[in-house]
């Protein structure tokens, strides 16, 4: 049974830096094509990929907000994090993490946590 | 990077049938995958790959594609199908970014 859960501060101020740790199960994130992202969501709007570690360790970012974004995984501990610097209030947001199977031209969110609600204010 | 473009909103009669389409340059290289959210909750993977179910999601669920162009089916909508819509694919740059579509939201009347 694959589950994923979302952890961080409700609540951070402008220019502080977030970090959220996913924390896993039912996969390891050794295997190859297994995957895990984080994507966000402002209230009413919709999906927006940010960030994406694989098994080999490679990790991917969203074009507009790579400067600000580091994933990094700890296999032993089934975790992701995701650390974003110098928030901002529109970066107020549902935060998810997801697996992701990668099977090269097959690429699909099987799991998702229950998402995680940041809110950016002072 | 690439953008992939949803309507806004549909509607469908209960028990008829709607399709949701998502228009993107990298939906010409790249299979789209279709996901439902409903308010208050995660999104849920619907169709996936040519066209594909995960386990437990009804076969009135089905995809296609065409060019750049891909769509999901509700053949026989039924109420618990309201719900927001998003397509997925690969960003046709081919450097293993991501993107999602603009969103659906379907109404069941």
């Amino acid at each position: 049974q694959v589950t994923l859960r979302e952890s961080g501060p409700a609540l951070v101020k402008p220019t502080q830096t977030l970090t959220l740790t996913c924390t896993f199960s039912g996969f390891s994130l050794s295997t190859s094509g297994m995957c895990v992202s984080w994507i966000r969501q402002p209230p009413g709007k919709a999906l927006e990929w940010l960030a994406l570690i694989d098994w080999d360790d490679d990790k991917y970012y969203s074009t507009s907000l790579k400067t600000r974004l580091t994933i990094s995984k700890d296999t032993s501990k089934n975790q992701v994090v995701l650390t974003m610097t110098n928030m901002d209030p529109v970066d107020t947001a549902t935060y998810y993490c997801a697996r992701q199977t990668d099977y090269g031209d097959i690429s699909y969110f099987d799991y998702w946590g229950q998402g995680t609600l940041v809110t950016v204010s002072s | 990077s690439s953008e992939l473009t949803q309507d806004p909103a549909v509607s469908v009669a209960l028990g008829q049938t709607v399709r949701i389409t998502c228009q993107g340059d990298s939906l010409r290289s790249y299979y789209a995958s279709w996901y439902q959210q409903k308010p208050g909750q995660a999104p849920v993977l619907v169709i996936y790959g040519k066209n594909n179910r995960p386990s437990g999601i009804p076969d009135r669920f089905s995809g296609s594609s065409s060019g750049n162009t891909a769509s999901l089916t509700i053949t026989g909508a039924q109420a618990e199908d309201e719900a927001d819509y998003y397509c997925n694919s690969r960003d046709s740059s081919g450097n293993h970014l991501e993107v999602f579509g603009t969103g659906t939201k379907v109404t069941v009347l």
